[in-house]
């Protein structure tokens, strides 16, 4: 199985802050990466797919970047309500694995 | 609009098996893979596996091999997910989502979760 790993484990941060968090993988995936927002009690949505792809209706402030084995989840300018747990996970090969998370909590 | 939605929480002895609905609204059922991802508490997810309701083949990940079973009823748009011989570890909210299965792989709906607990 591909394993994924993320840094930092858990950060606080303030609103306006340009955040990024690191996701790499053990073997090359190409660009096989999607990025995950999760709030307390809530189920995963999807931000970022194929490493870069913005999905539809989430806001610019995000992105994404990377290939091969490491990758990043960027937030420009971190508002209210992007304080959550960010998932990366692999689609490059089953079973498709996520790595351990990063929490964002407000400093 | 695109919805899955799960059925309620189960509270279950160990040994015993579980069996949790995803029903799919919103979308052709048969064009999208149904995944199963679980949580335990305060923990990270967990891939599980997944089924293409069109044709109703699996894939399993090796660590629930022989004890999960997905399955559908494509009929009721609804696709199923049982876990056999439940030990306390298996106890989380289980999520169900949706993936088109082209080239690339995501999962851009989710089910709202089903908790699972496992208790004696």
């Amino acid at each position: 199985d591909i394993q994924m790993t993320q840094s930092p484990s858990s950060l606080s941060a303030s609103v306006g802050d340009r955040l990024t968090i690191t996701c790499r993988a053990s073997q090359s995936i190409s660009n096989y990466l999607n990025w995950y927002q999760q709030k307390p009690g809530k189920a995963p949505k999807l931000l970022i797919y194929a490493a870069s792809n913005l999905r539809s209706g989430v806001p610019s402030r995000f992105s994404g970047s990377g290939s091969g084995t490491d990758f990043t989840l960027t937030i420009s300018s971190l508002q209210a309500e992007d304080f959550a747990t960010y998932y990366c996970q692999q689609s490059y090969s089953t079973p498709f694995t996520f790595g351990p998370g990063t929490k964002v909590d407000i400093k | 609009q695109v919805q899955l939605v799960q059925s309620g929480a189960e509270v279950k002895k160990p040994g015993a098996s579980v069996k949790v609905s995803c029903k799919a609204s919103g979308y052709t059922f048969t064009g999208y893979y149904i995944y199963w991802v679980r949580q335990a508490p305060g923990q990270g997810l967990e891939w599980m596996g997944r089924i293409n309701p069109n044709s109703g083949g699996t894939s399993y990940a090796q660590k629930f091999q022989d004890r999960v079973t997905m399955t559908r009823d494509t009929s009721i748009s609804t696709a199923y997910m049982e876990l056999s011989r439940l030990r306390s570890d298996d106890t989380a909210v289980y999520y169900c989502a949706r993936d088109k299965g082209d080239v690339y792989n995501w999962n851009d709906y989710w089910g709202q979760g089903t908790l699972v607990t496992v208790s004696s």
